[in-house]
């Protein structure tokens, strides 16, 4: 069955650092790829997406996201984080003929002032 | 703009009752989609609809039904709710092109007691 895994629970950083969250896919055909965030106790909202072309995407509020086909991944980075970047995120994946969406279980960011 | 819009935003139920949460979006899209949301589960596909009056089963669809009666609206009923069913839940409606996202409501948090 396709999966969609998130590596990391929780990642704490300090406010400036970098952040990349880990994204891994198991299914080998076409595929779409997004990644939601959800501010505490907000609904999901579209980060960036992946369909075809550049495989490095750029996404709101700094962030971008590199597709590797080869290694089956979709990492979300950003060069210098903010407080309010505090926020779960989550990847999801769809095939090319399949609308419905496969979700990572998600990771939760901590940014310390 | 009020896009995806659940209701309720918060019930308690006991164990044994039943009720229906109410999405409904005005975006004039195909699909609709129902998640519940678990800590460290990410989201879960229950149920989902590509069209007026069609339903389909999705991740988890035990212990729900949904009906889809009007375009615009995808209900989510449990006939006897267990605690097992304490979540959150999401409704989402996408054009259902398949490299299209996926709009959020803002959640209904359900207890189960």
């Amino acid at each position: 069955a396709q999966s969609v895994s998130q590596h990391n629970h929780h990642v704490i950083l300090s406010e400036a650092a970098s952040l990349e969250l880990g994204c891994n896919y198991s299914y080998g055909g076409t595929v779409n790829l997004f990644w939601y965030v959800q501010y505490p106790g907000q609904h999901l909202q579209l980060l960036l997406k992946y369909f075809s072309g550049d495989p490095l995407v750029k996404g709101i509020k700094g962030f971008e996201a590199e597709f590797i086909k080869s290694k089956f991944s979709f990492n979300l980075r950003k060069p210098s984080v903010q407080w309010s970047d505090t926020a779960e995120y989550f990847c999801a994946v769809n095939r090319g003929s399949q609308g419905n969406l496969i979700f990572g279980k998600g990771t939760k960011l901590s940014v310390k002032p | 703009n009020a896009g995806v819009t659940q209701t309720p935003k918060f019930r308690v139920l006991k164990t044994g009752q039943s009720m229906t949460l109410l999405c409904a979006q005005d975006m004039n899209h195909e699909y609709m989609y129902w998640y519940r949301q678990d800590p460290g589960m990410g989201l879960r596909l229950i149920h989902y609809s590509v069209g007026e009056g069609t339903t389909a089963k999705g991740e988890v669809p035990d212990g729900y039904n949904v009906s889809r009666l009007k375009k615009q609206n995808f209900l989510l009923g449990l006939e006897s709710a267990a605690p097992s069913q304490t979540s959150v839940y999401f409704c989402a409606s996408s054009t259902g092109t398949v490299n299209q996202p996926q709009h959020f409501g803002d959640g209904t948090r359900l207890s189960i007691l």
